[in-house]
């Protein structure tokens, strides 16, 4: 089955700054690849996703990259602000398949 | 529009009990998916519910099972629970097309705990 790998654990970040979260994924049938941020108490929030027909993808001051050739996938924030601070998942499914896997994690802290 | 909503959102049971968790999802949306979050395993899927059918399951025993209602609530049902089933149950919706990619939204989750 699908196995997703994602890098670092935690990330502490000076305000205004920029995050890198990487993943990797393991079944090249995977063609869906959604990023969720889940703050304290609170269920998982899509924030971003991107499809394998498509290399990058931008919302504001977030941004997710896909190299199909490597399998790999990352999530890009910007301008840093303590209320990006929270865990950041991200997941791998197959078109019409609503299984998603879930990397392990990533706790993003933002310094003010 | 409202969210998906799950209830109860905390629970305490003690092992050996069954237990029964619901979520209502988005309003058209029609399919239910649920997870399982600790902090060892991370999230994992559990099942997915679509036209009161299930589609698809991950790797649970048997002791875990769900149902989904015509209007498209689902229930998930834990029984003789064990200390390990301590975790949060999070439910996911999608409107579940099958010509486009379905995001899933989830919902604030149940937090179970089994002493």
């Amino acid at each position: 089955g699908e196995n997703v790998e994602q890098h670092p654990s935690t990330l502490s970040v000076q305000e205004g700054d920029s995050a890198v979260i990487k993943c990797t994924y393991s079944d090249s049938a995977s063609n869906y690849f959604p990023w969720y941020k889940q703050e304290l108490g609170k269920g998982p929030q899509l924030i971003i996703d991107i499809r394998s027909n498509v290399g990058e993808k931008k919302d504001q001051r977030i941004a997710v990259t896909l190299n199909k050739t490597a399998k790999h996938f990352s999530l890009h924030i910007t301008e840093t602000q303590p209320e990006d601070s929270a865990v950041y998942f991200c997941a791998a499914s197959v078109f019409g398949n609503e299984k998603l896997t879930f990397g392990t994690g990533t706790r993003l802290t933002i310094i003010p | 529009k409202a969210g998906v909503t799950q209830t109860p959102r905390y629970l305490i049971k003690t092992r050996g009990q069954q237990v029964t968790l619901s979520c209502s999802p988005i309003s058209g949306h029609r399919s239910v998916s649920w997870y399982q979050q600790t902090p060892g395993q991370g999230l994992q899927f559990l099942f997915e519910y679509f036209s009161e059918t299930q589609r698809n399951k991950g790797n649970f025993p048997g002791r875990f099972s769900g149902r989904q209602f015509s209007n498209s609530r689902s229930e998930m049902n834990v029984s003789t629970l064990e200390l390990g089933d301590s975790a949060l149950y999070l439910c996911a919706s999608s409107v579940r097309q099958a010509s486009s990619y379905n995001e899933q939204f989830f919902g604030p989750g149940t937090r179970l705990t089994v002493l």
